[in-house]
């Protein structure tokens, strides 16, 4: 089956420890998101690549970044997470960048900073 | 400042009864408009859009409404079923992006 795959589903880190967080997928989509999700508020777009394009979100804090190394693979880095960047962070795909492409969602990888 | 609203939280409906699900807007640009559903440990799965130049869409039992005079849109699951008991994300696009702003979701709890 064609999906979007997140590893590790749960991570732990300490508090200024850079951490990795992994998206890959099958569907050879063109478009691929970086969400952040805290404990019941709405899913928040950090960045999407386009292709090779890398497009931030005005807000995303300058710790976060992001790698698209081919199609299928897009990572987030999180240079020195702090207590607030605890959350789920999510990675979805789309086919193209249109309002009606809809975007698939891996199922997350739960990030906890001690 | 929060440009899609679920105001209510939780919902708990019994099985074979309707579930109404309600999201609102402000922006009016805005014109696509999407529900996803997301079950526990699992990532949000896409379930049904509407697009600004329709006022309903309908897919099994499940039907989305969108008022755009009153910036609204509702979800109406037709009857309901303990196998629809997840989180409910409606989500929106348009004002010349492609990006979806979401909303903090609506806990839906299906009694058998």
């Amino acid at each position: 089956d064609a999906m979007v795959i997140q590893n590790p589903r749960y991570q732990v880190t300490q508090f200024g420890k850079p951490v990795t967080l992994s998206c890959s997928q099958t569907l050879n989509h063109n478009v691929m998101y970086w969400y952040q999700q805290k404990s019941s508020q709405a899913p928040k777009l950090l960045f999407h690549y386009y292709d090779k394009d890398f497009n931030n979100e005005a807000d995303t804090p300058d710790n976060f970044q992001s790698r698209r190394p081919n199609t299928s693979f897009c990572f987030l880095d999180i240079r020195s997470p702090g207590l607030g960047d605890a959350a789920m962070y999510l990675c979805a795909t789309s086919r193209e960048a249109r309002t009606t492409d809809t975007q698939y969602f891996g199922p997350g990888t739960r990030l906890t900073v001690l | 400042d929060q440009q899609v609203k679920q105001n209510s939280p939780s919902l708990s409906v019994q099985e074979g009864r309707i579930s109404i699900l309600n999201c609102d807007y402000t922006n009016s640009m805005f014109d696509y408009f999407l529900w996803y559903k997301k079950y526990p440990a699992e990532g949000p799965t896409f379930l049904i859009s509407i697009s600004s130049i329709k006022d309903k869409n309908e897919d099994g039992r499940f039907t989305v409404f969108l008022n755009k005079s009153a910036k609204h849109l509702s979800l109406h699951i037709v009857p309901s079923q303990p196998g629809d008991s997840a989180v409910y994300f409606c989500a929106a696009s348009g004002s010349g992006t492609y990006k979806y702003i979401f909303g903090t979701g609506t806990r839906l709890k299906v009694l058998a």
